[in-house]
């Protein structure tokens, strides 16, 4: 139990141009969802804290226009990175919790931006 | 300084062997406090996790903490090539698994 899928788990875009990542938890209802970001050989970073149906809570430092996070119902959550540029070339990961003391993580998502 | 510290290595061990890996930390007002681990191109996956001072066991697996010194470590006994993965430490002010705060994690492998 416990699954969290991503999609994609890859892609690929040109700069400029906009590209949406989802989050699904397969068999929970989350109640809250995070997204990370991990660079190669780095720790993961929260970017943003969502619960459903409200605004997500940005971490300092996150372009929250940039990164824009629905967290649309209680098994979906997306983040949309806004007009990419190479440096937001990264793994994004996302988690998600139904109780207060476990996050599930999902696989991850690669993101280059050519 | 980094709120969370610790050891990129890699290491490697030979298959069998006990595997100690560390983490300290600044933040005294950290109270929950968490093991992943991560093989390449994955999310994480939680091992363990504690509240306390003191030691917590899950099969070859001994989760160590020592709040007085803000120290944490993870012990693996027998340990097996599929064990070999980045670990992450992390950690959390609070008593839940919100803003969770992670090490920079501990590359292992572990040689057959």
């Amino acid at each position: 139990g416990a699954v969290v899928s991503q999609h994609p788990s890859w892609v690929i875009c040109k700069s400029g141009t906009s590209v949406k990542i989802e989050c699904r938890s397969l068999d929970f209802q989350a109640t809250t969802m995070f997204w990370y970001r991990q660079f190669p050989k780095q720790s993961l970073m929260l970017m943003a804290t969502s619960n459903e149906g409200s605004k997500a809570t940005y971490e300092q430092g996150v372009e929250k226009d940039k990164f824009l996070i629905n967290h649309a119902s209680l098994t979906l959550s997306t983040l949309t990175v806004t007009s990419a540029h190479p440096e937001d070339s990264s793994f994004y990961i996302c988690s998600a919790s139904m109780r207060a003391d476990e996050q599930y993580f999902g696989p991850g998502t690669r993101l280059t931006v050519t | 300084q980094k709120e969370v510290e610790q050891d990129p290595g890699p290491l490697s061990v030979p298959e069998g062997a006990i595997v100690s890996l560390n983490c300290t930390y600044s933040n005294s007002a950290f109270q929950y406090f968490m093991w992943y681990r991560q093989y390449s191109r994955k999310g994480p996956e939680l091992l363990m996790y504690t509240y306390s001072s003191g030691n917590k066991e899950d099969g070859r697996f001994t989760a160590q903490v020592d709040k007085s010194s803000k120290y944490i470590s993870l012990f693996i006994r027998d340990s097996q090539p599929s064990d070999s993965a980045t670990y992450l430490c992390a950690m959390s002010p609070y008593i839940s698994a919100s803003k969770i705060i992670f090490g920079s994690g501990t590359r292992l492998s572990i040689r057959p």
